[in-house]
Order: structure tokens, then C-alpha cells, then sequence
């Protein structure tokens, strides 16, 4: 029954390899995000997806690129991997449309992924 | 980053009432939330006003938004143990009304 999930929960690997995280939400929302947590807890949002379509795409290197199948699901791959990379990676997701309105559009977040790069 | 700060650490006793603050710098915030992140787990969103409200009651917790001065405040009454967590403050902007813009959050410690 978790609203937002992602897989997997940790990630080691070397420079220089590709790995893909993946998230997967039950909610129903047509949005989702992908944010990056560095070491000091600092959380910044990457990427934004609302119906398929990407509608937030903040200064993130081209060796990110975000996949979305479906509505549920938001796929994060990583090309060539770098030290810096190393943090945790949260995916969420919300009712999303209607940023002005009177809605909150409250975000729902998975547990993260914690991606240590060697 | 991009201008909503809260201070890194805060410790309080057991019983007593914790208040943690919150600055941002753009008056077309519409609202402004407060996340809960335990240890190793994603976060929570614990309440939210909206920029039109001055105060907001949930139980234990208080918000105060003084939109004049730009200042968020959260405050945890009669704080436990079960309340250790970094604390995240975060607007949305009617600017950029699709994100939301996280402060660096407040570590809360609690002593016995």
C-alpha cells in the first residue's frame, strides 16, 4: 500500500557507470519530480513531469535524463557516473495542474535512494 | 537556496515548546509549508498556510506567517522524542508555481 516507492534503496557503484532509478507512485497524481538531497541536507528539485510531459527541468547535466512510461511512473538514468553524483535522490509526486489556484498541491515523497559513487 | 533560510540546528528539552523560524524573500509566495524528514526516510509534510492566513492550528503544532517581515515560524508543543527530525521549510511561488522552493532545514534535537 506505499503511495511512493522507488527502488532500489541503495545504490554503489563506480565511476563511470550508468544506473537508473526507479519510482513508482499509486496515488492516482499526474505529477511527479525527482529531487537531490547533498550531504549537508540540501534538497533541490531536478526534474518535474506532469502527464507525461516535462514541465521542470532545473540546471542538471545532460548525463541525467529522466524517462516517464506512464502517468505512475518516473524513471531516473544516470550516465557516467561522477563522485559528485553521490547524494540521495528522492522521487515524488503530487495532484499537480492548477499552481495558482487555491490548491496546495501537496508533494508525497518516497524514502529515497541513497547513491554512493566509488 | 534561492533565498528561503532557517537556521541548521536547534536543541530543546523534552516538555517544552519548540519554535523553529523560517525567511524567504519573495512576496508572491502563495503558500508555504513545513516537511518533517526522519532519519533515512523521505518527508512528510507535516502542515501548510496559505500567504492570505496569519495563523494555523493542527494539534501540536502552530504555524505563524508575518508576510510584512517575510517570516514562517513553526511551533511543536510540548516537544517528545518522537519529534527529532530535520524540519523543512518550503513556498511555492506564483512565479514559478509548478515547484516548490525547499530551505536548507532544521536539525531538532531533544534533551531529556
Amino acid at each position: 500500500d506505499t503511495a511512493v516507492s522507488q527502488t532500489p534503496k541503495y545504490l554503489v557503484t563506480q565511476m563511470g557507470n550508468d544506473k537508473s532509478i526507479k519510482c513508482e507512485q499509486n496515488l492516482g497524481h499526474d505529477t511527479m519530480y525527482w529531487y537531490k538531497q547533498d550531504s549537508k541536507k540540501f534538497l533541490k528539485i531536478m526534474f518535474s513531469y506532469n502527464n507525461k510531459e516535462l514541465i521542470i527541468n532545473e540546471t542538471v547535466p545532460n548525463r541525467f535524463s529522466p524517462k516517464s512510461p506512464d502517468k505512475a511512473h518516473l524513471n531516473l538514468h544516470i550516465n557516467s557516473l561522477e563522485l559528485g553524483d553521490s547524494a540521495v535522490y528522492f522521487c515524488a509526486s503530487s495532484q499537480g495542474a492548477d499552481w495558482r489556484g487555491d490548491r496546495t498541491d501537496t508533494q508525497y515523497f518516497g524514502p529515497g535512494t541513497r547513491l554512493t559513487v566509488l | 537556496g534561492e533565498d528561503v533560510e532557517q537556521s541548521l540546528f536547534l536543541s530543546v528539552r523534552e516538555g517544552d515548546s519548540s519554535v523553529i523560524n523560517c525567511t524567504y524573500t519573495d512576496s508572491s509566495s502563495t503558500y508555504l509549508y513545513w516537511y518533517k524528514q526522519e532519519p533515512g526516510a523521505g518527508l512528510q509534510l507535516l502542515t501548510y498556510i496559505f500567504s492570505n492566513m496569519d495563523m494555523k492550528q493542527d494539534q501540536r503544532l502552530t504555524v505563524l506567517l508575518n508576510k510584512k517581515d517575510k517570516h514562517l515560524s513553526l511551533r511543536i508543543a510540548d516537544t517528545q522524542t518522537g519529534d527529532s527530525a530535520i524540519y523543512f521549510c518550503a513556498e511555492r511561488r506564483y512565479s514559478s508555481a509548478s515547484k516548490i522552493i525547499f530551505g536548507s532545514g532544521t536539525r531538532l534535537s531533544i534533551r531529556p
